[in-house]
């Protein structure tokens, strides 16, 4: 299996600040990366695909980027509702996510 | 609208058998791999396996290999997953996702279902 390690765990910020999460890859995945947010007792919803590609209606505040291995989400200026936990998930083969990290709002 | 939508939450004892359904409508059933993706309490996501609707081709994870079937009904447009012995380490919450490309498995989830929680007590 491909495993995804992502960091921080959990991180806290203000609201406007500019917060970024990393994931990587234990092996080269190309660009097949996404990003996916999950608010408590909901299902996840998909905000990146492709590493940089933002899904349709996903304010454009959430960017991603990477290739390869290495792969970043930014969030450019935090809003309430943003609160969140935030996974990465690699779909080259058997698909795999991250163990999440959990975004706080100070 | 595209949407799945799965079968309600269940409660079941150890060693006994279950089948969770998930309902799919507003795309073509057959073109899209469907998968199923476990979430243990307070833990994070974990891809089970996944199936081609057109001709029920299925690739399970290493880690659910032979732990778990998945099916699907053509007719009614219903994806499964099922268990035949329980143990209490399959409570969870388990989700119903479609794969974004027709026909494509290097593709992320676009749809997820609301989810079905499964416990499993003595």
């Amino acid at each position: 299996d491909i495993q995804m390690t992502q960091s921080p765990s959990t991180l806290s910020a203000s609201v406007g600040d500019g917060v970024t999460i990393t994931c990587r890859a234990s092996q080269s995945i190309g660009r097949w990366l996404a990003w996916y947010q999950q608010k408590p007792g909901k299902a996840p919803k998909l905000l990146i695909y492709q590493a940089s590609s933002l899904e349709s209606g996903v304010p454009s505040r959430f960017s991603g980027s990477g290739s390869g291995t290495e792969f970043t989400l930014t969030i450019s200026s935090l809003q309430p509702d943003d609160s969140a936990t935030y996974y990465c998930q690699q779909y080259n083969g058997y698909s795999t996510f991250g163990q999440g990290t959990n975004v706080e709002i100070k | 609208e595209v949407q799945v939508v799965q079968s309600g939450a269940e409660v079941k004892k150890p060693g006994e058998s279950l089948k969770i359904s998930c309902k799919a409508s507003g795309y073509s059933f057959t073109t899209y791999w469907i998968g199923w993706v476990r979430q243990m309490p307070g833990k994070g996501l974990e891809c089970m396996g996944v199936i081609y609707p057109g001709d029920s081709d299925t690739r399970y994870s290493p880690s659910f290999q032979g732990q778990v079937t998945l099916s699907v009904d053509k007719s009614i447009s219903t994806a499964y997953l099922q268990w035949s012995s329980l143990k209490a380490s399959d409570t969870a919450i388990y989700y119903c996702v479609r794969h974004s490309e027709a026909g494509g498995l290097t593709s992320p989830f676009d749809i997820w279902g609301q989810g079905t929680l499964v416990t499993v007590s003595s």
